[in-house]
């Protein structure tokens, strides 16, 4: 069974210093890999996708990932963090060789927190 | 274009009753996926649908339903409602999730509390 591990619950960084946000996934096949932002009442944003065509991602608002088979990991990073990163982020797996990537499976997500 | 559009947006009812959640999918796309998020479960896979038919369905008891109409829309059924079924309850749609490069696009959910 396909799973994800989100290191840390909450993350608290400084404005304009290095965010990054672990996710460890468990797949017994070559996983398709998303990444996820929420802000408070509202639904989820797609913030980048590995699909394995490179294994460097880059999303919106200047976040990417490395998806690195080796170590199970699909971290997320940001050089520079901006105030309006402040939000929950989530990491999610689907297996379309299950058919569908309908049924998305999410870690338990990390509460970003940005200082001033 | 419009994205995906869930109503009502806040919902509450009592123990016993049940709710019905409509979600309207961004045009063109078949897709319909159910999520509920819960502070203590986080986001849990409810069902999807695809073309009317249901195509996967998570470890949720039968007192939750769903159904998808020739129009795509969705909506969900909860009966016999429960003080742990107070969640958001998020849709999400794409245009085949069958198919490779096809993220979910989430609208902003339904919050429901179980009075």
């Amino acid at each position: 069974a396909q799973s994800v591990t989100q290191l840390g619950s909450h993350v608290s960084v400084s404005e304009g210093a290095l965010v990054l946000l672990r996710c460890n996934y468990s797949s017994s096949v070559p996983p398709y890999l998303f990444w996820y932002v929420q802000y408070p009442n509202q639904g989820l944003q797609l913030l980048l996708k590995y699909t394995s065509a490179a294994t460097l991602v880059k999303g919106i608002n200047g976040f990417e990932a490395e998806f690195k088979k080796s170590e199970t990991s699909f971290h997320l990073t940001k050089p520079s963090a901006h105030m309006s990163d402040a939000a929950e982020y989530f990491c999610a797996v689907s297996d379309l060789w299950g058919g569908s990537q309908g049924n998305l499976i999410f870690g338990k997500g990390t509460k970003l927190s940005v200082k001033p | 274009k419009a994205g995906v559009t869930q109503t009502p947006r806040y919902l509450i009812k009592t123990r016993g009753q049940q709710v019905t959640l409509s979600c309207s999918p961004i045009s063109g796309h078949r897709s319909v996926s159910w999520y509920q998020q819960t502070p203590g479960q986080g986001l849990q896979f409810l069902f999807e649908y695809f073309s009317e038919t249901q195509r996967n369905k998570g470890n949720f008891p039968g007192r939750f339903s769903g159904r998808q109409f020739s129009n795509s829309r969705s909506e969900m059924n909860v009966s016999t409602l429960e003080l742990g079924d107070s969640a958001l309850y998020l849709c999400a749609s794409s245009f085949d999730s069958s198919l490779p490069n096809q993220p979910q696009h989430f609208g902003d959910g339904t919050r429901l509390s179980i009075l």
